[in-house]
């Protein structure tokens, strides 16, 4: 089945670490990619997206995702975590095809960064 | 406050019980969407609203009934459920230029004894 696999459960950094959150993707085709964020009980929030153009995208709060087609991935960086990242992150993927909206999400990688 | 409104924000509920989840936005979005969120499992895509009209129901049962009397509200009737579906359950509504990506609910948490 076509899926979305985030590697990490659970990563755990210390503060100004650098971050690097695995997402691979099985879909053939031209993909839209998303990462979103849920902070502790808070709403799901877009973080950034990818449509085309430059693979680099650049998101808010200093992330960042590389879209890299022959690997099907789009990781997540950002290269010093702060205490306030703590949360949880899933990659999502809208599938090829006209007119869908469907996102489809991994199962999340929950992010503890220790002070 | 994210533009999406889900109510109630807690819901227990008695296995024989029949309730209903309400969603509403006024962000000017065509579609809704029903997302299940359990713990360590992705996020679950349910039902899908174009403009009003269902487009996506992924294998659901039936004790669960979307209702989508227009593009800014959309509900779910729970009805006879089962603990294991106790879960979040989110709302999230898109434009229908996708560049907007989607815009989430804070979601109601069922809890069913």
């Amino acid at each position: 089945a076509q899926s979305v696999s985030q590697h990490n459960h659970h990563v755990i950094l210390s503060e100004a670490a650098s971050l690097e959150l695995g997402c691979n993707y099985s879909y053939g085709g031209t993909v839209n990619l998303f990462w979103y964020v849920q902070y502790p009980g808070q709403h799901l929030q877009l973080l950034l997206k990818y449509f085309s153009g430059d693979p680099l995208v650049k998101g808010i709060k200093g992330f960042e995702a590389e879209f890299i087609k022959s690997k099907f991935s789009f990781n997540l960086r950002k290269p010093s975590v702060q205490w306030s990242d703590t949360a949880e992150y899933f990659c999502a993927v809208n599938p090829p095809g006209a007119g869908s909206y469907q996102l489809t999400f991994g199962k999340g990688t929950k992010l503890s960064v220790i002070p | 406050e994210t533009g999406v409104t889900q109510t109630p924000r807690h819901l227990v509920m008695g296995m024989t019980n029949k309730k209903s989840l309400k969603c509403e936005q006024h962000l000017g979005h065509n579609a809704m969407y029903w997302y299940k969120q359990s713990a360590k499992k992705p996020l679950e895509l349910m039902f899908v609203y174009n403009f009003k009209e269902q487009t996506e129901n992924n294998s659901v049962p039936s004790r669960f009934s979307p209702e989508c009397p227009n593009s800014s509200h959309l509900f779910l009737h729970l009805h006879t459920l089962q603990p294991e579906d106790s879960a979040l359950y989110l709302c999230a509504s898109s434009s229908r230029d996708r560049n907007y990506g989607y815009t989430f609910g804070s979601g109601t948490r069922l809890t069913v004894v």
